[in-house]
Protein backbone atom coordinates (compact mmCIF):
# COMPACT_ATOMS: atom_id res chain seq x y z
CA UNK A 1 0.00 0.00 0.00
CA UNK A 2 2.84 2.43 -0.68
CA UNK A 3 1.61 6.00 -0.38
CA UNK A 4 3.44 7.73 -3.79
CA UNK A 5 4.98 5.02 -6.20
CA UNK A 6 7.28 4.94 -9.37
CA UNK A 7 8.34 3.19 -12.35
CA UNK A 8 10.97 2.43 -13.58
CA UNK A 9 13.06 2.33 -10.07
CA UNK A 10 16.19 2.51 -12.32
CA UNK A 11 16.84 3.37 -15.97
CA UNK A 12 19.79 3.28 -17.91
CA UNK A 13 19.81 4.09 -21.66
CA UNK A 14 21.50 5.68 -24.41
CA UNK A 15 22.19 9.15 -25.79
CA UNK A 16 19.18 10.25 -28.00
CA UNK A 17 16.42 8.21 -26.87
CA UNK A 18 12.98 8.98 -25.67
CA UNK A 19 12.05 7.78 -22.17
CA UNK A 20 9.19 7.89 -19.35
CA UNK A 21 8.96 7.56 -16.21
CA UNK A 22 5.55 7.05 -14.14
CA UNK A 23 3.97 8.12 -10.87
CA UNK A 24 1.11 7.35 -8.72
CA UNK A 25 -0.24 8.56 -5.40
CA UNK A 26 -3.01 6.74 -3.72
CA UNK A 27 -3.36 9.00 -0.61
CA UNK A 28 -5.94 11.40 -2.65
CA UNK A 29 -3.93 14.32 -2.83
CA UNK A 30 -4.42 17.39 -5.25
CA UNK A 31 -1.07 18.41 -5.97
CA UNK A 32 1.38 16.20 -7.44
CA UNK A 33 5.35 17.16 -8.15
CA UNK A 34 8.49 16.67 -10.29
CA UNK A 35 12.21 17.28 -8.52
CA UNK A 36 15.05 16.68 -10.21
CA UNK A 37 18.29 15.25 -7.51
CA UNK A 38 21.59 15.42 -8.83
CA UNK A 39 25.20 14.03 -8.42
CA UNK A 40 25.69 16.26 -5.47
CA UNK A 41 22.15 15.08 -3.79
CA UNK A 42 20.94 18.93 -5.37
CA UNK A 43 16.86 18.49 -4.94
CA UNK A 44 15.55 21.10 -7.47
CA UNK A 45 11.92 21.57 -8.42
CA UNK A 46 10.93 20.88 -12.23
CA UNK A 47 7.14 20.63 -11.97
CA UNK A 48 4.22 20.91 -10.25
CA UNK A 49 0.41 19.96 -11.01
CA UNK A 50 -2.63 21.01 -9.00
CA UNK A 51 -5.87 19.12 -10.04
CA UNK A 52 -3.98 17.91 -13.55
CA UNK A 53 -3.35 21.90 -13.72
CA UNK A 54 0.49 22.83 -14.30
CA UNK A 55 1.33 25.30 -11.72
CA UNK A 56 5.11 25.64 -11.64
CA UNK A 57 7.69 24.86 -14.37
CA UNK A 58 10.97 25.76 -13.00
CA UNK A 59 12.89 26.68 -16.32
CA UNK A 60 13.12 23.10 -17.40
CA UNK A 61 14.45 22.34 -21.11
CA UNK A 62 11.44 21.39 -23.38
CA UNK A 63 12.85 17.90 -23.67
CA UNK A 64 10.87 17.25 -20.49
CA UNK A 65 7.36 17.27 -20.70
CA UNK A 66 4.93 16.26 -17.54
CA UNK A 67 1.93 14.65 -18.18
CA UNK A 68 -1.18 14.52 -15.69
CA UNK A 69 -4.13 12.20 -16.86
CA UNK A 70 -5.83 12.52 -13.87
CA UNK A 71 -4.99 13.66 -10.33
CA UNK A 72 -3.56 10.73 -8.89
CA UNK A 73 -1.15 10.34 -11.08
CA UNK A 74 1.96 12.56 -13.09
CA UNK A 75 3.76 11.19 -15.30
CA UNK A 76 7.27 12.41 -17.28
CA UNK A 77 8.45 12.21 -20.44
CA UNK A 78 12.22 13.22 -21.44
CA UNK A 79 12.85 13.15 -25.33
CA UNK A 80 16.22 12.84 -26.69
CA UNK A 81 18.32 12.25 -23.68
CA UNK A 82 21.44 14.22 -22.88
CA UNK A 83 24.41 12.89 -20.52
CA UNK A 84 23.70 15.61 -17.88
CA UNK A 85 20.03 14.44 -17.50
CA UNK A 86 21.40 11.93 -15.13
CA UNK A 87 20.04 12.01 -12.05
CA UNK A 88 17.71 10.79 -9.18
CA UNK A 89 13.74 11.94 -10.27
CA UNK A 90 11.74 12.20 -7.18
CA UNK A 91 8.06 12.27 -7.32
CA UNK A 92 5.82 13.78 -4.57
CA UNK A 93 2.50 14.74 -3.62
CA UNK A 94 1.03 17.15 -1.21
CA UNK A 95 -2.85 18.68 -0.58
CA UNK A 96 -3.39 21.90 -0.34
CA UNK A 97 -5.39 23.10 2.36
CA UNK A 98 -5.70 24.90 6.11
CA UNK A 99 -5.45 23.28 9.68
CA UNK A 100 -5.85 25.50 12.42
CA UNK A 101 -5.66 28.09 10.33
CA UNK A 102 -2.26 27.72 9.14
CA UNK A 103 -1.26 26.52 5.17
CA UNK A 104 -0.25 23.06 5.60
CA UNK A 105 1.21 21.07 2.64
CA UNK A 106 3.73 18.30 3.78
CA UNK A 107 4.72 16.76 0.45
CA UNK A 108 5.17 13.04 0.47
CA UNK A 109 7.91 11.66 -1.84
CA UNK A 110 8.12 8.61 -3.90
CA UNK A 111 11.20 6.30 -3.56
CA UNK A 112 12.95 7.71 -6.80
CA UNK A 113 13.99 7.13 -10.61
CA UNK A 114 17.88 6.84 -11.44
CA UNK A 115 18.42 8.12 -14.79
CA UNK A 116 21.29 6.39 -16.26
CA UNK A 117 22.33 8.01 -20.04
CA UNK A 118 25.36 6.21 -21.43
CA UNK B 1 15.87 34.28 -4.27
CA UNK B 2 15.51 32.47 -1.23
CA UNK B 3 18.54 29.75 -0.12
CA UNK B 4 19.04 27.42 2.71
CA UNK B 5 22.39 26.54 4.03
CA UNK B 6 22.86 22.89 6.06
CA UNK B 7 25.67 22.46 8.66
CA UNK B 8 27.36 20.54 8.87
CA UNK B 9 27.98 18.99 5.27
CA UNK B 10 28.67 15.82 6.63
CA UNK B 11 28.77 14.22 10.53
CA UNK B 12 30.21 11.16 11.83
CA UNK B 13 29.24 10.60 14.92
CA UNK B 14 29.36 7.67 17.75
CA UNK B 15 26.28 6.35 18.53
CA UNK B 16 24.65 7.03 21.41
CA UNK B 17 26.20 10.57 21.12
CA UNK B 18 23.61 13.91 20.53
CA UNK B 19 24.18 15.78 17.35
CA UNK B 20 22.40 18.84 15.65
CA UNK B 21 22.11 19.70 12.59
CA UNK B 22 21.36 23.24 11.73
CA UNK B 23 19.68 25.19 8.71
CA UNK B 24 19.92 28.82 7.94
CA UNK B 25 18.15 30.57 5.62
CA UNK B 26 18.57 34.08 3.76
CA UNK B 27 14.81 35.47 4.25
CA UNK B 28 11.85 34.66 6.63
CA UNK B 29 10.88 31.22 6.58
CA UNK B 30 7.40 30.62 5.97
CA UNK B 31 7.20 26.60 6.50
CA UNK B 32 10.36 24.40 7.17
CA UNK B 33 10.01 20.79 6.87
CA UNK B 34 12.81 18.57 8.02
CA UNK B 35 13.31 15.22 5.34
CA UNK B 36 16.05 12.26 6.08
CA UNK B 37 16.92 10.27 2.97
CA UNK B 38 18.35 7.10 2.99
CA UNK B 39 20.59 5.56 0.68
CA UNK B 40 18.89 4.51 -2.57
CA UNK B 41 15.44 5.07 -0.92
CA UNK B 42 12.65 8.49 -1.10
CA UNK B 43 12.50 11.01 1.23
CA UNK B 44 10.99 10.03 5.03
CA UNK B 45 8.88 13.78 6.33
CA UNK B 46 10.42 13.85 9.72
CA UNK B 47 8.78 17.58 10.77
CA UNK B 48 7.18 20.79 9.92
CA UNK B 49 7.88 23.67 11.34
CA UNK B 50 5.51 27.09 11.12
CA UNK B 51 5.83 29.50 13.87
CA UNK B 52 8.86 31.33 15.15
CA UNK B 53 9.79 29.22 18.46
CA UNK B 54 8.27 26.13 17.51
CA UNK B 55 9.52 23.06 18.70
CA UNK B 56 8.19 19.66 17.43
CA UNK B 57 9.51 16.20 18.66
CA UNK B 58 9.12 12.58 17.20
CA UNK B 59 11.11 10.08 19.44
CA UNK B 60 14.58 10.96 19.87
CA UNK B 61 14.47 13.52 17.15
CA UNK B 62 13.84 17.46 17.95
CA UNK B 63 13.09 20.02 15.67
CA UNK B 64 13.25 23.82 16.29
CA UNK B 65 12.56 27.09 14.53
CA UNK B 66 14.10 30.47 15.94
CA UNK B 67 12.24 32.96 16.78
CA UNK B 68 12.69 35.30 13.66
CA UNK B 69 12.21 32.34 11.27
CA UNK B 70 15.30 32.32 9.89
CA UNK B 71 16.99 29.36 11.39
CA UNK B 72 16.32 26.00 12.43
CA UNK B 73 17.96 23.20 13.80
CA UNK B 74 17.44 19.36 14.00
CA UNK B 75 19.12 17.73 17.79
CA UNK B 76 19.19 13.92 17.79
CA UNK B 77 19.69 11.99 21.50
CA UNK B 78 21.15 8.96 21.86
CA UNK B 79 22.12 8.30 18.42
CA UNK B 80 21.17 5.28 16.72
CA UNK B 81 22.59 3.42 13.51
CA UNK B 82 19.17 3.53 12.02
CA UNK B 83 19.33 7.82 12.34
CA UNK B 84 22.24 7.79 9.93
CA UNK B 85 21.34 9.30 5.94
CA UNK B 86 20.39 12.40 4.69
CA UNK B 87 18.90 14.86 6.10
CA UNK B 88 17.21 17.64 3.78
CA UNK B 89 15.53 21.10 5.44
CA UNK B 90 13.17 22.72 2.54
CA UNK B 91 11.49 25.89 2.90
CA UNK B 92 8.13 26.63 1.28
CA UNK B 93 8.16 29.46 -0.83
CA UNK B 94 5.62 30.99 -2.93
CA UNK B 95 1.84 32.27 -2.82
CA UNK B 96 -1.22 30.58 -2.42
CA UNK B 97 -1.77 29.36 -6.27
CA UNK B 98 2.06 28.24 -6.87
CA UNK B 99 3.93 27.13 -3.91
CA UNK B 100 6.75 24.94 -3.62
CA UNK B 101 9.67 23.84 -1.73
CA UNK B 102 13.30 24.74 -1.87
CA UNK B 103 16.29 22.55 -0.71
CA UNK B 104 19.42 22.93 1.52
CA UNK B 105 22.31 20.86 0.13
CA UNK B 106 21.67 18.17 3.19
CA UNK B 107 23.76 16.80 5.42
CA UNK B 108 25.33 13.25 5.34
CA UNK B 109 24.87 11.52 8.63
CA UNK B 110 27.06 8.43 9.67
CA UNK B 111 26.74 6.33 12.86
CA UNK B 112 29.79 5.10 14.06
CA UNK B 113 29.27 1.70 16.04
Amino acid sequence: DTAVSQTPKYLVTQMGNDKSIKCEQNLGHDTMYWYKQDSKKFLKIMFSYNNKELIINETVPNRFSPKSPDKAHLNLHINSLELGDSAVYFCASSQRGLAGGQRQETQYFGPGTRLLVL
Amino acid sequence: SQELEQSPQSLIVQEGKNLTINCTSSKTLYGLYWYKQKYGEGLIFLMMLQKGGEEKSHEKITAKLDEKKQQSSLHITASQPSHAGIYLCGARVGGSSASKIIFGSGTRLSIRP
